[in-house]
């Protein structure tokens, strides 16, 4: 069964860093990857979808990365901003057409 | 626009009542899913319908029931056979596999 596991739990920066989130999954065979962010209380909007295919997704101030032999996924925000301040989600999607299943999350907290 | 509408906001149930919770896409996705979010926790499926008059379950289906007689519709009920009904419901669908999923802002339950 499928696991996926966000590390750190949270985190808390000053504006203007640079940081990575990290993300890792126990079964390889993924269709694709997404991350998310969850602002308190709302629901979820979609950041980044990786393909299997694919090594990297960019937007913005936000590039992802994914290692697919190795389980990995990492999100890295540049230049970070009090408005980055929420919890990012990352899911990844199996064979077989089956749904997103997600890691807890990282709380981040952006200080100005 | 398009979009995905869950309502209502906030629900309060008795003990012993069912309440349903609506899902409306207007997004023309085939695949509607419902995910279960507690607090420190990641987001947990409870059933997901990749067609019109057909759903399967997800990992915690018991006490929770749905339908799917429109595509862009997926209510789901809360029956009183849920023990620990209390959590946030997320409502999300996708176009197909190859896409991002798109998520409700979700329902907060509350057993009073």
């Amino acid at each position: 069964k499928q696991e996926v596991t966000q590390i750190p739990a949270a985190l808390s920066v000053p504006e203007g860093e640079n940081l990575v989130l990290n993300c890792s999954f126990t079964d390889s065979a993924i269709y694709n990857l997404q991350w998310f962010r969850q602002d308190p209380g709302k629901g979820l909007t979609s950041l980044l979808l990786i393909q299997s295919s694919q090594r990297e997704q960019t937007s913005g101030r936000l590039n992802a990365s994914l290692d697919k032999s190795s389980g990995r996924s990492t999100l890295y925000i540049a230049a970070s901003q009090p408005g980055d301040s929420a919890t990012y989600l990352c899911a990844v999607s199996g064979s077989g057409n089956t749904p997103l299943v997600f890691g807890k999350g990282t709380r981040l907290s952006v200080i100005a | 626009d398009g979009g995905i509408t869950q309502s209502p906001k906030y629900l309060f149930r008795k003990e012993g009542q069912n309440v349903t919770l609506s899902c409306e896409q207007n997004l023309n996705h085939d695949a509607m899913y419902w995910y279960r979010q507690d607090p420190g926790q990641g987001l947990r499926l409870i059933y997901y319908s990749q067609i019109v008059n057909d759903f399967q379950k997800g990992d915690i289906a018991e006490g929770y029931s749905v339908s799917r007689e429109k595509k862009e519709s997926f209510p789901l009920t809360v029956t009183s056979a849920q023990k620990n009904p209390t959590a946030f419901y997320l409502c999300a669908s996708t176009y197909n596999r190859d896409t991002e999923a798109f998520f409700g802002q979700g329902t907060r339950l509350t057993v009073v």
